[in-house]
């Protein structure tokens, strides 16, 4: 089934703990991204990657840091988290930038 | 700066009613539209999209858009709502730039459909 999933999905931490959410398409996608949402804000971009070790910043690239090592994995880090990165996060990928699928969503509570 | 904007933040029909969620966006050159629904916990599904042609576009589940270039907008419609289209709204635009094209949101709008 092609599917794009994230772990964890909910995850609870304290500020400063470094932590790592993982994504993983197997649609063999090379376009892939990283949004949060926000209650009034909609979705909002982190990072994306065109493809493998190729990534750049979206719109919100504050405290977040990922990498492209191979095709179908695309991990966000946050170094230090802060309460302000409490958020859904949505991993998604695409063939060809025109239809992005989405994963299930991360639910960060950062104390 | 490109930007999307969703009229109604929530809207509270009843089943049976007439749908209409408001879109515009701001760039002027060429794009691509979608509209993605999110049901109550779950992720975000790609609900209809508009690339080119026929500007009246339909898609899953009755849901239909048409995108009026003039007014920079791609309108959300169905004629008679259900109960189970209750969900969150996005509507989202792809400015064509020839480089990376990035996906940009609205803030959403959240129907909520009485019985």
């Amino acid at each position: 089934e092609a599917q794009v999933t994230q772990n964890p999905r909910y995850l609870i931490t304290v500020t400063g703990k470094k932590l790592t959410v993982t994504c993983s398409q197997n649609m063999n996608h090379e376009y892939m991204s990283w949004y949060r949402q926000d209650p009034g804000l909609g979705l909002r971009q982190i990072y994306y990657s065109m493809n493998v070790e190729v990534t750049d910043k979206g719109d919100v690239p504050e405290g977040y840091k990922v990498s492209r090592k191979e095709k179908r994995n695309f991990p966000l880090i946050l170094e230090s988290p802060s309460p302000n990165q409490t958020s859904l996060y949505f991993c998604a990928s695409s063939f060809d930038q025109e239809t992005q699928y989405f994963g299930p969503g991360t639910r960060l509570l950062v104390l | 700066a490109q930007s999307v904007s969703q009229h109604n933040h929530h809207v509270i029909l009843s089943e049976a009613a007439s749908l209409e969620l408001g879109c515009n966006y701001s760039y002027g050159g060429t794009v691509n539209l979608f509209w993605y629904v999110q049901y109550p916990g779950q992720h975000l599904q790609l609900l209809l999209k508009y690339f080119s042609g026929d500007p009246l576009v339909k898609g899953i589940k009755g849901f239909e858009a048409e995108f009026i270039k003039s007014k920079f907008s791609f309108n959300l419609r169905k004629p008679s709502v259900q109960w189970s289209d209750t969900a969150e709204y996005f509507c989202a635009v792809t400015p064509l730039s020839g480089g990376y094209n990035k996906l940009i949101f609205g803030a959403g709008t959240r129907l909520a459909v009485h019985p």
